[in-house]
């Protein structure tokens, strides 16, 4: 079974705030994703990467960073936080194109 | 561009009854199809996924999905339908070459009343 886990899964930050979300899978997958969760909206795609050392801007990418340090651990780094990002955080790893995405079980951040 | 529309927000049904999430998508090539569901308080699970071939694929807990070309659909069923299916469905388009990239519907909450 694959899995995915994210740290911390509760995080309450005050208006211009720094935030590190962590993701680690230990599925050997290349493929590691970042969604933001918000009723109304679905999911929605804020990066991705193929493997260490890459990263890829998915489809709302404003105000949030990511890195990728080694094949298991994807970050998402909000340095100055709005409560515009306050929403339910996903990361999911894959093993490429048309392949099962896993989710792990999400990090809710509450902005002040 | 790619895009999908669940065009049920919330779908209500009783034990017993056949259950059918619609999804329709946009995009210009072959799309990959999926669909995850979401129970309460938890993360997303896959169910199942369309990519090439029979165009009726099964997946876990009983569900399948119907891909029809003509109409842009891929729509989930079961039947008959168990008050444990509550919860958020999701169907989710990967376009071809956008290193699977996913684009998700706003996602169909069903309420399967016992």
């Amino acid at each position: 079974e694959a899995a995915v886990t994210q740290s911390p899964r509760n995080k309450v930050t005050v208006t211009g705030g720094n935030v590190t979300l962590s993701c680690r899978q230990t599925n050997s997958h290349n493929y590691m994703y970042w969604y933001r969760q918000d009723t109304g909206h679905g999911l929605r795609l804020i990066h991705y990467s193929y493997g260490a050392g890459n990263l890829q801007i998915g489809d709302v990418p404003d105000g949030y960073k990511a890195t990728r340090t080694t094949q298991e651990d994807f970050f998402l780094l909000l340095e100055l936080a709005s409560p515009s990002q306050t929403s339910l955080y996903f990361c999911a790893s894959s093993g490429g194109a048309q392949d099962t995405q896993y989710f792990g079980p999400g990090t809710r951040l509450l902005v002040l | 561009a790619q895009s999908v529309d669940q065009p049920d927000a919330h779908v209500t049904l009783s034990e017993g009854a056949s259950l059918e999430l619609r999804c329709s998508y946009s995009y210009s090539a072959a799309p990959y199809l999926f669909w995850y569901v979401q129970y309460p308080g938890q993360s997303l699970q896959f169910l199942l996924k369309y990519i090439t071939g029979d165009t009726v694929v099964k997946g876990t807990k009983g569900f399948e999905a119907e891909f029809r070309k003509s109409n842009s659909s891929f729509n989930l069923k079961k039947s008959p339908a168990h008050w444990s299916d509550s919860a958020k469905y999701f169907c989710a388009l990967e376009g071809q070459g956008t290193g699977s990239k996913l684009s998700f519907g706003k996602g169909a909450k069903l309420t399967v009343s016992p």
